[in-house]
């Protein structure tokens, strides 16, 4: 049952630490996206990565954000330093260029 | 600058009516949309799709609506069930650019029994 696998499911941290989100894609898919749900945006597309070359990472604030994809089996999401507004619900996708992607449960960031 | 809009936050429907949930897009290179459904603590998963080649394109209880002159989508869900309540994304890619998935703010479905 192949799925895309997020990890840590939930997380709590203090503002101003540092929060690595991590990702493992469908084994095969070359697309990978990073988005945040939140109650204004919707699903806002933060990162997106085609054969594990960073396409478009527009939406992420570049000051405290970065993604990364060392392999093709794990991409990584880091916030550093962590702020309260960074709280929300961070998905992972992976799919093939022209298909569906394919969401994994998401990563739900608390900072206080 | 919101790309794709659904500008109902929410819709209640009774049991067995229809379902029509709308999307409106602003980038006219858009022309790959999707809908997908996202039940609570879970991540979004795929409905269904259509191509700008097409208007329309039917799956089981699900047909989606394409106007490409309004910039314009919808998902009609009929008979409406009270599994389908989640909220609905509908998304739009450009097959000439990056496909990139943009979406939307998502339509809160409630099914009243």
């Amino acid at each position: 049952d192949a799925r895309v696998t997020q990890t840590p499911r939930h997380k709590v941290t203090e503002m101003g630490q540092e929060v690595t989100m991590r990702c493992q894609p469908i084994l095969g898919h070359n697309t990978v996206f990073w988005y945040r749900q939140t109650m204004m945006q919707g699903l806002e597309l933060l990162a997106y990565f085609r054969n594990r070359a960073p396409l478009d990472d527009s939406g992420m604030p570049k000051d405290r954000f970065s993604a990364e994809m060392p392999d093709a089996t794990l991409a990584t999401l880091k916030i550093q330093p962590s702020e309260p507004r960074d709280s929300a619900v961070y998905f992972c996708a992976s799919g093939f260029p022209g298909g569906e992607a394919f969401f994994g449960q998401g990563t739900r960031l608390t900072v206080v | 600058d919101q790309q794709v809009k659904q500008n109902s936050p929410s819709l209640s429907v009774q049991e067995g009516r229809i379902s029509i949930l709308n999307c409106d897009y602003t980038n006219s290179m858009f022309d790959y949309f999707l809908w997908y459904k996202k039940y609570p603590a879970e991540g979004p998963t795929f409905l269904i799709s259509i191509s700008s080649i097409k208007d329309k394109n039917e799956d089981g209880r699900f047909t989606v609506f394409l106007n490409k002159s309004a910039k314009h989508l919808s998902l009609h869900i009929v008979p409406s069930q009270p599994g389908d309540s989640a909220v609905y994304f509908c998304a739009a890619s450009s097959t000439s650019g990056t496909y990139k998935y943009i979406f939307g703010t998502g339509t809160r479905l409630k099914v009243l029994a």
